[in-house]
Formats: C-alpha cells, sequence, structure tokens
C-alpha cells in the first residue's frame, strides 16, 4: 500500500465549475500537507501549505485537512482554462526540513 | 530573486556513460532536495543535502548514484553507468533555514534524462 493514494484521473469539467481533489494517506505521523500544480514538462508550483487539520482559503483556492480520516482536498472555484494542469498532494512529518511524500498527481482539465 | 536553477535541462545519454545534473538553490536557501518523477508518476523522494553533508539518502539507489553540495558552487546529482530506466524527469527543490515556521521547498524546473 502507498502511503499516499490520489486518483490519478483524467478529470475534465467545464469552466467555471468548482472542483475537488482529494487525497487519503496511511501515515497518522503526517502533520504538513500540501498542494502543488504541475504543468506539463515544467516543475511543481506551491498552491497551499497546511498544518493539522482545518481548513485553509487562497483565493479561488480551499485546502482542507481531515487527520481523522487521513482525507485532503484541495477546491477550486470558479475554474478556468489555465487551471488545467497535474495536481499533486504532498505531505511531511515535521516542520522541520525533510522529505516531502507526494501522490501521483491527479490530471485536471477544464473546458472552455 | 532568481528561482531554483537546474541545467541542464535535457540531458541524453547512451547506456553506460555518466550524468551529472546541477542545481542552484534559491538565494539564501541552504538545504537541497532531489526528486526523481517517472512518466506519468508522483515525485519520488531521493536525497536532502545541506552544505557539504548528506542528511537524508534513504530514498537514493544503493549503487551508481551519488549527490553532493559543496561549500561553493551547486548542488550535483551524478549518475554512473546510466541505464535505460533512470530515463526520468530530475527535480531539484531547495529551502531556507530551518526557522520554526513553514520550510516550503521550492523546485526548479527539473532536468529531463534520456538514455538510448
Amino acid at each position: 500500500q502507498k502511503e499516499v493514494e490520489q486518483d490519478p484521473g483524467p478529470l475534465s469539467v467545464p469552466e467555471g465549475a468548482i472542483v475537488s481533489l482529494n487525497c487519503t494517506y496511511s501515515n497518522s505521523a503526517f502533520q504538513y500537507f500540501m498542494w502543488y500544480r504541475q504543468y506539463s514538462r515544467k516543475g511543481p508550483e506551491l498552491l497551499m501549505y497546511t498544518y493539522s487539520s482545518g481548513n485553509k482559503e487562497d483565493g479561488r483556492f480551499t485546502a482542507q485537512v481531515d487527520k481523522s480520516s487521513k482525507y485532503i482536498s484541495l477546491f477550486i472555484r470558479d475554474s478556468q482554462p489555465s487551471d488545467s494542469a497535474t495536481y499533486l498532494c504532498a505531505m511531511k512529518k515535521g516542520s522541520s526540513a525533510s522529505k516531502i511524500i507526494f501522490g501521483s498527481g491527479t490530471r485536471l482539465s477544464i473546458r472552455p | 530573486n532568481a528561482g531554483v536553477m537546474q541545467n541542464p535541462r535535457h540531458l541524453v545519454r547512451r547506456r553506460g556513460q555518466e550524468a551529472r545534473l546541477r542545481c542552484s538553490p534559491m538565494k539564501g536557501h541552504s538545504h537541497v532536495y532531489w526528486y526523481r518523477q517517472l512518466p506519468e508518476e508522483g515525485l519520488k523522494f531521493m536525497v536532502y543535502l545541506q552544505k557539504e553533508n548528506i542528511i537524508d539518502e534513504s530514498g537514493m539507489p544503493k549503487e551508481r548514484f551519488s549527490a553532493e553540495f559543496p561549500k561553493e558552487g551547486p548542488s550535483i546529482l551524478r549518475i554512473q553507468q546510466v541505464v535505460r530506466g533512470d530515463s526520468a524527469a530530475y527535480f531539484c527543490a531547495s529551502s531556507p533555514p530551518t526557522s520554526g515556521s513553514t520550510d516550503t521547498q521550492y523546485f526548479g524546473p527539473g532536468t529531463r534524462l534520456t538514455v538510448l
């Protein structure tokens, strides 16, 4: 079993829709949770960074963490064609510098 | 403020040759991480370095792979005697000295290695 599970998609939605992306994980030691966006043949770009359970909002993006269920989500409101990319959930155990464990990524396509 | 720099962006090697990948962290960052991404997969941690020290190499293959981050100059990921299975995108990330706050890792554009 992988430490982090993520549906690879692809996920295709019309412009303006609300997108929900999810990951589950098995290791309760994870404390810090991130979402990265990766455009084709580019490096990952950090979108959201959250600690422990709860919600965090930044513009059209909302990250949710439910540690009791070992489940994290990213919501994108008013989706735009420019949001089309692969979204990678990621997590790590400590606040100090340490390795990040990534999900395999969900490929998202926003149809104009 | 320049981001993480990696070069070359594309590297082609024949089986048995050596590959050297370079990474210059963001200004002020002293921690460097290397990750490998196979096609259609997420990123897999390889190694975490600080200047002149390897902190965590738990993701490095036991043979042919090595990494360094010298006092001066970029971090180098070295792959000796490459095989076709080494073909992948190799990403470098950097983070600032730990301050107790979020030590976010910022990624470079990657080096795409193709082994013929």
